[in-house]
């Protein structure tokens, strides 16, 4: 079984500062991360995914992950913020295996509240 | 692109009413999930349906059942509605990679649920 803990439940900061929002995982399998994207009455969205190969994973609108084994951490960065980054942000976790495919495990959520 | 597309968007029960919540994709994808969302919880699986005529359970079935009509629609039905249920209810889709390679969800927009 797989579980996520995101660490932060709210993150404040002030528009075009750097910004890290920390998710860390445990599994006893091998395991597909993903950070996730929800704006204000809407759905989620995908931000970015780590499936295999190099550790430092790009997504889209700025945004980038690495993927830190030996500390079963997965954390979002971006190097300077936007107020239409203001939303709340889900790391998640699925095992391999077709069994386990889109059977996605989501952390708690961390509100990002950008300032201007 | 209409997506994944949830109806109602909006529902207020009293305890013990029934209802059935609807989930379209036109994507043509495999597999189809309902998650509820809860402050403080993130997202968890209630049900899945991995292809056309199967369904199985998630992580909080109970209370709940699910009917995948056709590839797609499906639904998610209340039988006697409790206060725990109020929750935000969130449909999505995935391709499904019978390679074992995770594919993304696709989310639709939100099914606010408030049992009185």
């Amino acid at each position: 079984a797989q579980s996520v803990t995101q660490l932060d439940s709210q993150v404040p900061v002030f528009e075009e500062a750097p910004v890290e929002l920390r998710c860390n995982y445990s599994s006893s399998v091998s395991v597909y991360l993903f950070w996730y994207v929800q704006y204000p009455n809407q759905g989620l969205q995908l931000l970015l995914k780590y499936l295999s190969g190099s550790t430092l994973v790009k997504g889209i609108n700025g945004f980038e992950a690495e993927f830190n084994k030996s500390q079963t951490s997965f954390h979002l960065r971006k190097p300077s913020v936007h107020i239409s980054d203001t939303a709340e942000y889900f790391c998640a976790v699925s095992g391999h295996g077709s069994s386990n495919t889109g059977k996605l495990i989501f952390g708690q959520g961390t509100t990002l509240q950008v300032k201007p | 692109n209409a997506g994944v597309t949830q109806t109602p968007k909006f529902q207020v029960l009293k305890t013990g009413q029934s209802m059935t919540l609807q989930c379209a994709q036109d994507m043509n994808h495999n597999s189809m999930y309902w998650y509820r969302q809860d402050p403080g919880m993130g997202l968890r699986l209630i049900y899945y349906s991995a292809s056309e005529g199967t369904t199985d359970k998630g992580e909080v079935p109970n209370g709940y059942n699910v009917s995948r009509l056709n590839k797609r629609e499906f639904s998610l039905r209340l039988e006697s509605a409790a206060p725990s249920q109020t929750s935000v209810y969130f449909c999505a889709s995935s391709a499904l990679s019978w390679a074992g390679d995770n594919e993304k969800l696709f989310f639709g927009s939100g099914t606010q649920l408030s049992v009185l």
